[in-house]
């Protein structure tokens, strides 16, 4: 699966789109971008995921750039419940295992 | 969460006792994970079922150990054999890249 980096952390301001980008230059042809989440002291939420075309969702919406070598992850009215952690993740469409590798993400802290 | 239930969501152990995490999901989902969360970090995969009856080491299975008699539940057994067992736990069901949590058990051993 290949590696991502994001922004170790980010502000937003309540009610303002929250935009967070993600590399990944080495993607694959047959890798999808995913996006969870994890609140503290919570279990990670599956947010979104797409593998060329943006894709749009009650949650979210993700932008993958035309190449496929980074993508954002949009929050259209970001509120305090969307303070978390956000974590892009890269990964073929069959995996022998099926896990999920979750680096460092980007916090994102959305203030009033 | 929603139809992914662990038990207990605190737990406390002293050194050297084996403690049995719960998992139990009505999701119907084949596949079954349990991850390990330290803080600050991401997560590590423990073990994982992809059907009934199976399951197979993930990257950190040292010190822990699993069954999968039913669809609908996985427990997780974390022994004495386990160096470093206090953490986050959390279990996950779902196919390929989607999927969902339970709420997590944080396990402290003293």
């Amino acid at each position: 699966d290949a590696k991502t980096t994001q922004p170790t952390s980010m502000d937003c301001a309540e009610g303002r789109a929250a935009n967070l980008p993600c590399n990944h230059s080495t993607i694959s042809g047959n890798e999808y971008v995913y996006w969870y989440r994890q609140i503290h002291s919570q279990g990670p939420q599956y947010i979104i995921h797409g593998l060329k075309n943006n894709e749009t969702n009650e949650m979210a919406s993700l932008i993958i750039t035309e190449d496929r070598k980074s993508s954002t992850l949009i929050l259209p009215h970001a509120t305090l419940r969307d303070t978390a952690v956000y974590y892009c993740i890269v990964r073929g469409a069959a995996s022998n295992t099926g896990k999920l590798i979750f680096g460092q993400g980007t916090t994102l802290q959305v203030k009033p | 969460d929603g139809g992914i239930t662990q038990s207990p969501k605190y737990l406390f152990r002293k050194e050297g006792q084996n403690v049995t995490l719960s998992c139990e999901q009505n999701l119907n989902h084949d596949a079954m994970y349990w991850y390990r969360q330290d803080p600050g970090q991401g997560l590590r995969l423990i073990y994982y079922s992809q059907i009934v009856n199976d399951f197979q080491k993930g990257d950190i299975a040292e010190g822990y150990s699993v069954s999968r008699e039913k669809k609908e539940s996985f427990p997780l057994t974390v022994t004495s054999a386990q160096k470093n067992p206090t953490a986050f736990y959390l279990c996950a069901v779902g196919r390929e890249g989607e999927q969902y949590f339970g709420p997590g058990t944080r396990l402290t051993v003293t």
